[in-house]
């Protein structure tokens, strides 16, 4: 069964720093995976996801992240937070090998960013 | 920019009632999706539905639940007899297309609590 892992419920940072969102996946096959965003009160919004085609994947709003294959993880980072990032980011896979789509989440973590 | 709506917010009912929550997915996505986020926890899949069928559930997904598209634009999940632990945020999401390398977009969900 696929399952994520995001390492800490709560990460901050100052304005102007490195953003390191840690995400590690289980599957037993090559899986498909995404970032969320969640700004108060919105839905939940796509930053990224990795499909295979390339390990290094750019979103929006200036982050990225790495699919590394041998640590089964796909971090999320971003150079230099800005204020607006404060949100809750959220992990997720797709099974790769099945009909359904079921997504499968982490349990989130809440970027807070100070000036 | 298209986005997946939903009605209500907020929702607040007694244990043993119904509920119906409502959604409109975007327009030219043929594929619908239920989630829910109890309170401090992940986000978890209910119910994939396409072509009017369900198409996946989880084990969540029992009797009580069921789900329907009663015309051309909204999908809706009905709760039969509401339990305490059903309090929690319910997001639908829809896809143009079915696969695990598909974005699912997300409403802004609705909060449900059950006394």
């Amino acid at each position: 069964a696929q399952s994520v892992t995001q390492l800490g419920s709560h990460v901050s940072v100052s304005e102007g720093a490195l953003v390191l969102l840690r995400c590690n996946y289980s599957s037993s096959v090559p899986p498909y995976l995404f970032w969320y965003v969640q700004y108060p009160n919105q839905g939940l919004q796509l930053l990224l996801k990795y499909t295979s085609a390339a390990t290094l994947v750019k979103g929006i709003n200036g982050f990225e992240a790495e699919f590394k294959k041998s640590e089964t993880s796909f971090h999320l980072t971003k150079p230099s937070a800005h204020m607006s990032d404060a949100a809750e980011y959220f992990c997720a896979v797709s099974d790769g090998n099945q009909a359904g789509t079921a997504l499968i989440f982490g349990k989130g973590t809440t970027l807070s960013v100070s000036s | 920019e298209p986005e997946v709506t939903q009605t209500p917010s907020h929702q607040v009912t007694q244990m043993g009632q119904e509920v119906i929550l409502r959604c409109v997915p975007i327009s030219n996505h043929l594929y619908f999706y239920w989630y829910r986020q109890i309170l401090g926890q992940k986000v978890e899949f209910l119910v994939s539905f396409y072509n009017n069928e369900i198409s996946e559930k989880s084990e969540i997904f029992d009797d009580q639940f069921s789900v329907e598209r009663p015309d051309g634009s909204n999908f809706t999940l009905k709760i039969r007899s509401t339990k305490l632990e059903d309090s929690a945020m319910y997001f639908c999401a829809s896809s143009e297309g079915q696969g695990p390398q598909e974005t699912q977009y997300f409403g802004p969900g609705t909060r449900l609590l059950v006394l």
